[in-house]
């Protein structure tokens, strides 16, 4: 079975500093990845997805995250952050041979310093 | 474009009473997910539907939960009776079609509180 390990359950950077959040994936067959985003009281929404194409895929906001088959890991990335950044970020991964419903980490809390 | 609607969108009901949710999901999405989102930790999958029919219903409580998709539009979410460890947000998601890179649609969710 799949998995998905968010390392970090709080993260805080200053405004203007580079945002990293870490995801590690473990499945014996070719993932499909996600990153959602979560603001309060609000559902889930799509940053980006990897589906074995580029390794390196941009999202919307300007987040970004790089498929590293080596290192199982789908880690996000943003050069410069910003206060509206503040929210819980999840993981997700979905595989062959799985239903398609997605497998998501126990998120990251990203906070924004002014 | 209209998103995901689900209501209501807070509910407190004592232990062993009945609860039911409602999703309305994007207009002509075909696929229809449940997700029970625990405090502290990330949604986990109850049911997936194509269409009116289940796909996939191994992570659901089916001795307290159940779930419907009449007419392969709306669906409803029931559990009775409710436990204390039911508390947290059911999701309702929608994708346009089956398929592991289709992007699936959150609503803001049902929270839900058991006392």
């Amino acid at each position: 079975a799949q998995s998905v390990t968010q390392l970090g359950s709080h993260v805080s950077v200053s405004e203007g500093a580079l945002v990293l959040l870490r995801c590690n994936y473990s499945s014996s067959v070719p993932p499909y990845l996600f990153w959602y985003v979560q603001y309060p009281n609000q559902g889930l929404q799509l940053l980006l997805k990897y589906t074995s194409a580029a390794t390196l895929v941009k999202g919307i906001n300007g987040f970004e995250a790089e498929f590293k088959k080596s290192e199982t890991s789908f880690h996000l990335t943003k050069p410069s952050a910003h206060m509206s950044d503040a929210a819980e970020y999840f993981c997700a991964v979905s595989v062959q041979g799985g239903a398609d419903g997605l497998t998501f980490g126990k998120g990251t809390h990203l906070i924004i310093q002014p | 474009e209209a998103g995901v609607a689900q209501s209501p969108r807070y509910k407190i009901i004592e232990k062993r009473q009945s609860v039911a949710f409602w999703c309305n999901p994007i207009s002509g999405h075909a696929t229809l997910y449940w997700y029970q989102q625990i405090l502290g930790q990330g949604p986990k999958l109850l049911i997936q539907f194509q269409n009116n029919g289940v796909v996939d219903d191994s992570q659901l409580p089916k001795d307290r939960f159940s779930a419907e998709r009449l007419k392969g539009v709306d669906s409803t979410l029931k559990i009775q009776p409710a436990k204390l460890e039911d508390s947290a947000v059911y999701l309702c998601a929608s994708s346009l079609d089956r398929g592991l890179a289709e992007t699936q649609y959150f609503g803001p969710g049902t929270r839900l509180l058991v006392l």
